[in-house]
């Protein structure tokens, strides 16, 4: 089956810096690509994804690259904030299954 | 839209118990997935559902059963509770044939004692 391999597991940035979480996957049939975020106690929230026949994809401050020849995709936070500070999913669909990587930690410093 | 919901959304059992949650999607969503979350494991699938039929399972005992109805809600069932088996246990749907775009619910979190 499928497995998804997320790093780091814990990321520490100052605010207005970027961070960037990078995501590995086993499968290459696998075609969709979210990331979630997930605050304290929350749901996970669908932040951003992509779809295989796409490279990069934008939106604001979020950015997700994906290169399939070598299976990986990444996320990029731009001039991050303090309400930036969550854990971090990234996850691969194959077969109707989402599996996830086990996750980031980052956290924002004023 | 009204977003995912479930219920309930505590519950403490015994080992040696069962327990059912139910979960209603999006309107509109006919795909629903079941995950358990814990601190070590993360986020595992343990099953997807779309129009009643179960069309994928992940690798959990088969304590773990679910199902779903006509009108796409969903349960699932966990059998002979475990003391392991305490976690958050959340559904998601997608409007879509594929589960692309899955939106969570806000998880029930089972105790085992």
């Amino acid at each position: 089956g499928e497995n998804v391999e997320q790093h780091p597991s814990t990321l520490s940035v100052q605010e207005g810096d970027s961070a960037v979480i990078k995501c590995t996957y086993s499968d290459s049939a696998s075609n969709y690509f979210p990331w979630y975020k997930q605050e304290l106690g929350k749901r996970p929230q669908l932040i951003i994804d992509i779809r295989s026949n796409v490279g990069e994809k934008k939106d604001q401050r979020i950015a997700v690259t994906l290169n399939k020849t070598a299976k990986h995709f990444s996320l990029h936070i731009t001039e991050t904030q303090p309400e930036d500070s969550a854990v971090y999913f990234c996850a691969a669909l194959g077969d109707y299954k989402l599996s996830f990587g086990a996750g980031t930690t980052v956290t924002v410093r004023a | 839209k009204a977003g995912v919901t479930q219920t309930p959304r505590y519950l403490i059992k015994t080992r040696g118990q069962q327990v059912t949650l139910s979960c209603s999607p999006i309107s509109g969503h006919r795909s629903v997935s079941w995950y358990q979350q814990t601190p070590g494991q993360g986020l595992q699938f343990l099953f997807e559902y779309f129009s009643e039929t179960q069309r994928n399972k992940g690798n959990f005992p088969g304590r773990f059963s679910g199902r779903q109805f006509s009108n796409s809600r969903s349960e699932m069932n966990v059998s002979t509770l475990e003391l392991g088996d305490s976690a958050l246990y959340l559904c998601a749907s997608s409007s879509e044939g594929r589960i692309y775009e899955q939106y969570f619910g806000p998880g029930t979190r089972l105790t085992v004692t």
